[in-house]
């Protein structure tokens, strides 16, 4: 019973265009959710996050929109770059004091020159 | 800056064998998580700790898997005895209490191959 959901596995996208990866979640008790990037033989890195009092967070190229009656949550790379290219996970916090995350399966994302 | 610092990167072994896996997180960091990546299941949360006191271990698969904190700056995870299907990339992860969104800082990881 998956909490969390990335539908798409992969994604292929050209270089300069726009990246959409999506995430979907049943449970209204996060307050936090997530996105990191993971490349092959690394630990993932966080990119960006938002509070669910908030419906979008901009920092430079990454932009992520929540839309919590939808509980639906999404990241736009803008302008996309070949050096984007990773798997990216959504991650969600319960609220309050507990630390753990709930993670995606993760999308893989190629862009290409 | 030392991030997260985990050890052995790789680790063969065979079935029946004790593995142990090591973590150094970032200094100051107040929380230490264990996770564990498989292509089935994805990222899984086996343990975590705060201040060294273990939070929750529901994840922890069944009782041949055991997680230390003996101080602030080190952890293991073992596996006795170990079991082809505990080939995964195990993950070691360090926070800040102060951290209000749960920002991880994750290390490299441990790639573990039971034969």
């Amino acid at each position: 019973d998956q909490q969390v959901k990335q539908n798409s596995p992969s994604l292929s996208v050209q270089e300069g265009r726009i990246s959409i990866l999506n995430c979907d979640y049943t449970n209204s008790m996060f307050d936090y959710f997530l996105w990191y990037k993971k490349y092959p033989a690394e630990g993932p890195t966080f990119l960006i996050s938002i509070s669910s009092i908030k419906d979008k967070n901009e920092d430079g190229r990454f932009t992520v929109f929540l839309n919590k009656s939808a509980k639906h949550l999404s990241l736009h790379i803008v302008p996309s770059q070949p050096g984007d290219s990773a798997v990216y996970f959504c991650a969600l916090k319960y609220a309050g004091n507990n630390r753990k995350l709930i993670w995606g399966l993760g999308t893989s994302l190629a862009v290409n020159p | 800056d030392a991030g997260v610092i985990q050890s052995p990167r790789h680790e063969v072994t065979e079935m029946g064998q004790e593995v142990t896996l090591r973590c150094k997180p970032i200094s100051g960091h107040d929380y230490l998580f264990w996770y564990r990546q498989t292509m089935m299941r994805g990222l899984e949360l086996l343990i975590y700790f705060n201040n060294n006191v273990p939070i929750d271990d529901s994840g922890m698969p069944e009782d041949r898997f055991s997680a230390k904190m003996p101080n602030a700056s080190f952890s293991t995870l073992k596996i006795q005895p170990s079991e082809p299907r505990d080939s995964a990339v195990y993950f070691c992860a360090s926070s800040l209490s102060s951290e209000i969104t749960g920002e991880l800082f994750f290390g490299e990881g441990s790639r573990l191959t039971v034969l």
